[in-house]
């Protein structure tokens, strides 16, 4: 059965605090990513990764970083957590960059900065 | 530019039948998938449509006009837990996902 893990549903961090979101598939898939999604605003890509340590931005990729040295996992960085850093993290894993490229996705992290 | 739109908010009644429009602008078009999200809960997927036509599974259906950049999810036999957000995503010449902001479905009995 396919499945992506994230390592906290729910997180509360201050101001500054450096935070890791930590997501994990299992599925050998090579295309990784890395959303937020705020009420009325969709999901809104921070950045993705189509191999091992390569990694490309997103839409929104300011205030953040990823890595990924292994191939299942996927992790996101917040170098000096913001109040506006407050959202919903959803992580996503791909077969690849082909048709039907269907999105998996994680339970998500509730991540609130105060 | 990219832009998808789709109803922010649609009431229905359970056993009815329901219709979720979007509309779509995208760098190249690659197909178009539509997601369940329950409030809370990460989205899951319903359905993909790459050719013009209707795509048929169970209670949910999918069309898809390519020429007219139009996507719309059926929605038969209404039941409390289709209560939930649907996401049109169609997907650009990149291969990426661009995420419309959903249509919240509100179920009343």
């Amino acid at each position: 059965d396919v499945k992506v893990t994230q390592s906290s549903r729910y997180l509360v961090k201050r101001t500054g605090e450096k935070v890791f979101l930590e997501c994990v598939q299992d599925m050998d898939h090579e295309n990784m990513f890395w959303y937020r999604q705020d009420p009325g605003l969709g999901l809104r890509l921070i950045y993705f990764s189509y191999d091992v340590k390569m990694k490309e931005k997103g839409d929104i990729p300011e205030g953040y970083s990823v890595s990924r040295e292994k191939k299942e996992r996927f992790s996101l960085i917040l170098e000096s957590a913001s109040t506006n850093q407050t959202s919903m993290y959803l992580c996503a894993s791909s077969p690849g960059t082909t048709d039907h490229n269907e999105q998996f996705f994680g339970p998500g992290t509730r991540l609130t900065v105060l | 530019g990219q832009n998808i739109d789709q109803p922010t908010e649609m009431t229905a009644t359970e056993g009815a039948i329901v219709q979720i429009n979007c509309t779509y602008q995208t760098s190249g078009f690659n197909g178009l998938f539509w997601y369940q999200q329950h409030a809370g809960e990460a989205p899951t997927f319903l359905s993909y449509n790459v050719l013009d036509g209707l795509e048929e599974k169970g209670r949910f259906s999918s069309f898809l006009s390519r020429s007219k950049g139009y996507s719309y999810l059926l929605l038969k036999e209404l039941q409390m837990k289709d209560s939930a957000s649907y996401l049109c995503a169609p997907m650009d010449s990149n291969y990426q996902l661009i995420w419309g902001a959903g249509t919240k479905l509100i179920i009343k009995p």
